[in-house]
């Protein structure tokens, strides 16, 4: 099956540190990836879409100068979280869309636990 | 944006009961996702839906994409306790401003060995 990888796992970081996020399709190539946001016992929240080769789609209330994201192949994007505050802790999960129908589900990565002190 | 609305928000049940679970949505959905998310993980697809009316079993589950596209239920059967998690519906949404992705709100499921 779709298998999303997502580095790292976990980070624990100092205020004011830039993390930057990997999510890779392993076994299919994703011209679309989607990066979620999630609190404790909430929902997903849908930050931006990613798409290979342009800009990404911010959804409303996202800085886009804050979560620079970059889709530079058709199997990984990147978050980066610039210059992180302890508001930016969270578990933020990447999924990609297998083939370019939009009815295709997505697949997700295992998530990143980011700690920032 | 859209809202999927899923009941209940929690279950506490015995191992070996079965489970149900519904989704429903204000707007027409073409495709309706089932997802369980285990504690610290990304969200694991177990069932995908296509066609209204559509019924579809994986193992234990099995769902159920409802005729007016707009709700799904799913059940699972005989409870174990690995079923522990969050299951969310998902599904796309196609409007003028483009495809969108929406989750529910997640129902949250213990099974009591």
């Amino acid at each position: 099956g779709a298998v999303v990888s997502q580095h790292p796992s976990r980070v624990i970081c100092k205020s004011g540190t830039s993390v930057k996020i990997e999510c890779r399709s392993l076994d299919f190539q994703a011209t679309t990836m989607f990066w979620y946001r999630q609190f404790p016992k909430q929902s997903l929240m849908l930050m931006a879409t990613s798409n290979e080769g342009s800009k990404a789609t911010y959804e409303q209330g996202v800085e886009k100068d804050k979560f620079l994201i970059n889709h530079a192949s058709l199997t990984l994007s990147t978050l980066t979280v610039t210059s992180a505050h302890p508001e930016d802790s969270s578990f933020y999960i990447c999924s990609a869309r297998e083939g370019g129908w939009g009815n295709q589900p997505q697949h997700f990565g295992d998530g990143t636990r980011l700690s920032i002190l | 944006g859209q809202q999927l609305n899923q009941s209940p928000q929690s279950m506490f049940i015995q191992e070996g009961e079965d489970v149900s679970m519904n989704c429903t949505s204000s707007s027409i959905f073409n495709t309706w996702l089932w997802y369980k998310q285990d504690p610290g993980e990304g969200p694991v697809l177990l069932i995908a839906l296509y066609k209204a009316g559509e019924l579809t079993s994986n193992g234990r589950l099995t769902a159920q994409f409802g005729i007016t596209r707009k709700d799904s239920f799913l059940n699972i059967s005989a409870s174990i306790p690995s079923d522990v998690g969050i299951y969310f519906c998902a599904g796309p949404y196609f409007s003028n401003t483009g495809n969108q992705f929406y989750f529910g709100t997640g129902t949250s499921l213990t099974v009591i060995p």
